[in-house]
């Protein structure tokens, strides 16, 4: 069935590295690919979105990059920063259902100054 | 900017206890949702409503649980009898139209003791 599988985390960084969260997926059909993200405290924000197979999504100097051939949308950044320390969602929509979002189990980021 | 609301941020209750979850959605959308996070496990679907209606739930979403629209603003969950299996973050989400992305409120920590 569908589902989403990301990278266990917590991932721990020191600012200014590279930064790169696995992410694939199983979908019938052709599914939008999303990320989300939740910093401490609060709920869980759409950081970026890719709608069609070769799409890059991007915001804030993450980008993921929409890989029909892998079943992968992978997130990275280049050069993390503390306030970037959250938990972030792989997450899925469309397919067969367009109804609900499939999400991942979730990638604590930590960054360390 | 419009946010999706939802109360309380934290609630604590006895098992066999029956709790009211409570969301705002964003004004103009259309379609609604909840969803859970058991702590350290995957963000689960639960159920969604549409033209004031359960479009498909999970099953997750059993005799115990249903879901309100009872005045054109909030939008509640409520779980009759709780049991300690359902302590989990809820998130309530809405987005305006069918291919578009969910916009997540910040969570209900239950706790059920």
């Amino acid at each position: 069935g569908d589902s989403v599988t990301q990278m266990e985390g917590p991932v721990t960084l020191s600012e200014e590295a590279f930064l790169t969260i696995n992410c694939t997926y199983t979908a019938t059909g052709y599914p939008s690919l999303f990320w989300y993200v939740q910093y401490p405290g609060e709920g869980l924000q759409l950081l970026l979105k890719a709608t069609k197979a070769d799409d890059k999504g991007s915001n804030k100097g993450f980008e993921a990059t929409y890989r029909k051939e892998t079943t992968s949308f992978h997130l990275e950044k280049g050069s993390v920063q503390v306030s970037d320390s959250a938990v972030y969602f792989c997450a899925h929509k469309g397919g067969n259902n367009f109804n609900k979002f499939y999400f991942g189990s979730g990638t604590k980021l930590n960054v360390k100054p | 900017e419009p946010e999706v609301t939802q109360t309380p941020s934290h609630q604590v209750t006895q098992m066999g206890q029956e709790v009211i979850l409570r969301c705002v959605p964003i004004s103009n959308h259309l379609y609604f949702y909840w969803y859970r996070q058991i702590l350290g496990q995957k963000v689960e679907f639960l159920v969604s409503f549409y033209n004031n209606e359960i479009s498909e739930k999970s099953e997750i979403f059993d005799d115990q649980f249903s879901v309100e629209r009872p005045d054109g603003s909030n939008f509640t969950l409520k779980i009759r009898s709780t049991k300690l299996e359902d302590s989990a973050m809820y998130f309530c989400a809405s987005r305006p139209g069918a291919y578009t992305e969910a916009f997540f409120g910040q969570g209900t920590r239950l706790t059920v003791v």
